[in-house]
C-alpha cells in the first residue's frame, strides 16, 4: 500500500459538533483528494488539493472545509456536522497528469457517524 | 456533462462462471479510463487501466469509443473476485486535473 494513513480511522460525534479529519501521506505527492462513499452514490468528490495551499472544490463541497499547510497533510473539517455527512471517507494522492503515474492511491477510509 | 454509469447495482454469479460489469461513459474529448476495486472493509485500489491493455488477476478490459463503453471482463469467476467494483473517467484536459469521476458502483458476488 501507498504510504496514506488517515486518522481517527472510525469517529462518532453529535450533530452540530466541528469533526476534523487527517490525511497523511509519506510519498511527497503533489494531489491530494478527499472523497465520501455512500451507498447508491458512489465515490463523490469533496475537495481536493493541488499543491500547499492550494485547493478547489469538488462535487459534494457544501458543509467542507479542508487546508494543506504541508506537502504530507490535507485536512478535512466538518464545521458543524450533521446527520447527512454520516458516511466513509477516503483520501486519496497522485501526481499530475502527464508525469507519467496515472495512479490515485487511496487511504484505508474513516468511518465517520453523525448522530 | 462528464458522467460514469455502471447499471448494474447488484452481480451475481457462480464459481466458474463468466462475468461481465458495464460501464458506459459520457465524454466530449477522450478519456482515461480506469477500473478500481474494493473488497471487504479494504481500501480501493487500482484493477486496470485502460492505456496499459493489461490483465490483473484475470480480468480484462476494452475501451469501445463507439459504444462509449468500458465493460470489465472474466471468463471464470473465483470467489475471492467478490468485491466492490467501480469505473472511473478523468479527462485528458481541463481544469481539474487528475480529478476521476466515479461510477456508483457495482458490487460483485461470486457464489459457490
Amino acid at each position: 500500500d501507498a504510504g496514506i494513513t488517515q486518522s481517527p480511522r472510525h469517529k462518532v460525534t453529535e450533530t452540530g459538533t466541528p469533526v476534523t479529519l487527517r490525511c497523511h501521506q509519506t510519498e511527497n505527492h503533489r494531489y491530494m483528494y478527499w472523497y465520501r462513499q455512500d451507498p447508491g452514490h458512489g465515490l463523490r468528490l469533496i475537495h481536493y488539493s493541488y499543491g500547499v495551499k492550494d485547493t478547489d472544490k469538488g462535487e459534494v463541497s457544501d458543509g467542507y472545509s479542508v487546508s494543506r499547510s504541508k506537502t504530507e497533510d490535507f485536512l478535512l473539517t466538518l464545521e458543524s456536522a450533521t446527520s447527512s455527512q454520516t458516511s466513509v471517507y477516503f483520501c486519496a494522492i497522485s501526481e499530475p497528469v502527464g508525469t507519467g503515474v496515472n495512479e490515485q492511491f487511496f487511504g484505508p477510509g474513516t468511518r465517520l457517524t453523525v448522530l | 456533462a462528464q458522467r460514469v454509469t455502471q447499471p448494474e447495482k447488484l452481480l451475481s454469479v457462480f464459481k466458474g462462471a463468466p462475468v461481465e460489469l458495464k460501464c458506459n461513459y459520457s465524454y466530449s474529448g477522450s478519456p482515461e479510463l480506469f477500473w478500481y476495486v474494493q473488497y471487504s472493509r479494504q481500501r480501493l485500489q487500482l484493477l486496470l487501466r485502460h492505456i496499459s491493455r493489461e490483465s490483473i488477476k484475470g480480468f480484462t478490459a476494452d475501451l469501445n469509443k463507439g459504444e462509449t463503453s468500458f465493460h470489465l471482463k472474466k471468463p471464470f469467476a473465483q470467489e475471492e473476485d467478490s468485491a466492490m467494483y467501480y469505473c472511473a473517467l478523468r479527462p485528458r484536459y481541463g481544469g481539474s486535473q487528475g480529478n476521476l469521476i466515479f461510477g456508483k458502483g457495482t458490487k460483485l458476488s461470486v457464489k459457490p
